[in-house]
């Protein structure tokens, strides 16, 4: 068990369709990172936020946005779903960013099915 | 371009037997990190080691050990005494020091079966 956990585990929902996905970090992590897994893309980098605020942005698209709340833990919504987004969605934690050696631990992941 | 090549999608190994499974890597900054993530059929990301581009000695965790070659940036996970439960995905990432950033960037990973 990493520490970070995910909700909901598994997501079915049809086009068009808006979701949230829920992650909290680690216990004293104040990084959250968003990343998605496709079989066509791989696992890919979509934002980080480092205590509330945003850090940095990957390929992460217009319909999908983030935020970190207060309490350090973030959601990620996606709207306006298409096919294409069927994906595995983890969340990962950190320390403090900018240091190589700080490892990124990740949360079970959401799998989202778009029908 | 590529910057986390994995080209073996798939190895078999006995168990009991040590497997390496290759990954190298393209960057021009000094300062970076390499990492192996396992992932089981159940999908999680397991983190398994980490090696520095600093670090004078390769990097060991229990059965796990980093042959780190800078000059030909390769950063191959062995396992060593390989068992049922080591059967799954592995990816290699890397972060980078310079883009202010703490993103990993992924391979696309190895399949590894250990069979009796």
């Amino acid at each position: 068990d990493s520490g970070v956990t995910q909700t909901p585990k598994h997501l079915i929902t049809a086009t068009g369709q808006r979701v949230t996905l829920r992650c909290s970090p680690r216990s004293g992590d104040l990084s959250v990172y968003w990343y998605q897994q496709s079989l066509d893309q791989g696992l890919q980098f979509l934002i980080q936020y480092y205590n509330g605020e945003e850090r940095a942005k990957g390929n992460i698209l217009e319909r999908f946005s983030a935020q970190q709340f207060p309490d350090l833990h973030s959601e990620l919504n996606l709207s306006s779903l298409e096919l294409g987004d069927s994906a595995l969605y983890f969340c990962a934690s950190s320390g403090e960013p900018g240091g190589s050696t700080d490892t990124q631990y990740f949360g079970p992941g959401t799998r989202l099915t778009v029908l | 371009a590529q910057k986390i090549t994995q080209t073996q999608p798939g190895m078999f190994v006995q168990e009991k037997e040590a497997v390496t499974l290759d990954c190298t890597y393209d960057t021009s900054d000094p300062s970076y990190g390499l990492f192996w993530y396992k992932q089981p059929s159940s999908g999680e990301m397991i983190f398994l080691i980490y090696q520095g581009s600093y670090d004078q000695q390769n990097a060991t965790e229990g059965r796990y050990s980093l042959n780190f070659q800078k000059a030909r940036k390769s950063a191959n996970l062995v396992i060593s005494a390989s068992q049922l439960g080591d059967s799954a995905m592995y990816f290699c990432a890397m972060r980078e020091g310079w883009e202010n950033t703490d993103k990993l960037i992924f391979g696309t990973g190895t399949r590894l079966q250990v069979f009796p």
